[in-house]
């Protein structure tokens, strides 16, 4: 199984900061990975596919980067509203596996 | 409007059963592949299962190949995940999710359904 590694586990950040979220593939994936954001309570929502494609209705201030073995989720100027826990997946092949999240938490 | 809605969780002993329900509306259920993805208390999220639109081709997680069984009816717009043998593992809130037909997504959620396994 491939396995996805996302880093880091966790941040502290402050409203209006730059903030980037990294995940690596244990094998090539070309760029089938997407990005999602999951609140407390609530279920994921899929902000990113292709690697670099912004979802239907999603703030353009997320972008997503990478292509192979390596990805980049980046939030360009962090708003209340984004503190969540952010999941890369890759579906690659077989099982399909998610990255371990990446908590966001306010400064 | 496209939708998910979980139903079946509950409370099961180890070494029980249960079936999971996700009925599907708003969109052409039988165009595409389905999955299931569960999340334990206080774990990040892992992927269970997927079918295809077909229902022709299935795939498991390890940690529940033999014991869950995945399938859809096209005709009722649901999709179904039966559970076996259950373990005190499996403890966990259960989705289902639309896959898109482009890499990466799954871009429909349902709400989750919630399972326990304990005596």
């Amino acid at each position: 199984a491939i396995q996805m590694t996302q880093s880091p586990s966790s941040l502290s950040a402050s409203v209006g900061d730059r903030v980037t979220i990294t995940c690596r593939a244990s094998q090539g994936i070309r760029n089938d990975l997407g990005w999602y954001q999951q609140k407390p309570g609530k279920a994921p929502k899929l902000l990113i596919y292709a690697a670099s494609s912004l979802q239907s209705g999603v703030p353009s201030r997320f972008s997503g980067s990478g292509s192979g073995t390596a990805f980049t989720l980046t939030i360009s100027s962090l708003q209340p509203e984004d503190f969540a826990t952010y999941y890369c997946l890759q579906d690659y092949n077989y099982p399909l596996t998610f990255g371990g999240g990446t908590k966001v938490e306010i400064k | 409007e496209v939708q998910l809605l979980e139903s079946g969780g509950g409370l099961v002993q180890p070494g029980g059963s249960l079936r999971l329900s996700c009925a599907a509306s708003g969109f052409t259920f039988s165009s595409y592949a389905m999955s299931w993805v569960l999340q334990a208390p206080g774990k990040g999220l892992e992927w269970v299962s997927a079918i295809s639109g077909s229902g022709g081709s299935r795939y498991y997680a390890d940690s529940v190949k033999g014991r869950f069984t995945i399938s859809r009816d096209n005709s009722k717009n649901t999709l179904f995940l039966e559970m076996n043998s259950l373990r005190a593992e499996d403890t966990a809130v259960y989705y289902c999710a639309k896959a898109t037909t482009v890499p990466g997504g799954m871009d429909v959620w349902g709400q989750g359904t919630t399972v326990t396994v304990s005596s």
